[in-house]
């Protein structure tokens, strides 16, 4: 079956360091990849995505891309800020799954001034 | 659009007790999905449905119902309310050949069960 798995947390970085956050994966089919955002008590946002290999996601400053050869999907942003603060899960899915996302555990991403 | 919303917010049951919770979108999209977060795990789906009468289980249906009488709403029923079952529950929801899985979330609700 599909899995994905990140890097535990919690990443506890300074304002305008470089962030990393690993995701590799396991699907049957050929998967789509997923950064979702949860910042404190919200619910999921959609942050960015890929449909296919070598596509880069982007948005906000933040970075992905999707490559095959390694399985992995790692999240980047050059300079990050407070507001960035939240928890950050990769998901995919694909159509062997009826595109049913599958999620990592996330990652907690605290930034401080 | 209010996109997808979720009551209540909070809630606190006893052992035994039943509650529905209850989930609504108005952007017409036929995939509805239940989740819960427990810390440190995650998100497991319990339910799913892809179209007004249709719904399958999902990872962790246990303990849990659910109905999908319209395409608007899909509320999740628990009948004997146990410790277990203390966690967040999202609702999400995806339209129909939308992009490969993009789901829209609720807020949440925070259930404890004591």
């Amino acid at each position: 079956g599909n899995s994905v798995t990140q890097m535990e947390g919690p990443v506890t970085l300074s304002e305008e360091a470089f962030l990393t956050i690993n995701c590799t994966y396991t699907a049957t089919g050929y998967p789509s990849l997923f950064w979702y955002v949860q910042y404190p008590g919200e619910g999921l946002q959609l942050l960015l995505k890929a449909t296919k290999a070598d596509d880069k996601g982007s948005n906000k400053g933040f970075e992905a891309t999707y490559r095959k050869e390694t399985t992995s999907f790692h999240l980047e942003k050059g300079s990050v800020q407070v507001s960035d603060s939240a928890v950050y899960f990769c998901a995919l899915s694909d159509v062997v799954s009826n595109y049913k996302l599958t999620f990592g555990k996330g990652t907690l991403l605290t930034v401080n001034p | 659009n209010a996109g997808v919303t979720q009551t209540p917010k909070f809630r606190i049951l006893k052992i035994g007790q039943s509650m529905t919770l209850q989930c609504t979108q108005d952007m017409n999209h036929n995939y509805m999905y239940w989740y819960r977060q427990d810390p440190g795990m995650g998100l497991k789906l319990i339910y799913y449905s892809v179209g007004a009468g249709i719904t399958d289980k999902g990872e962790v249906p246990n303990g849990y119902n659910v109905s999908r009488s319209t395409t608007e709403d899909f509320p999740l029923r628990l009948e004997l309310a146990a410790p277990s079952q203390t966690s967040v529950y999202f609702c999400a929801s995806r339209e129909f050949g939308g992009t490969e899985g993009e789901q829209y979330f609720g807020p949440g609700t925070r259930l404890t069960v004591t």
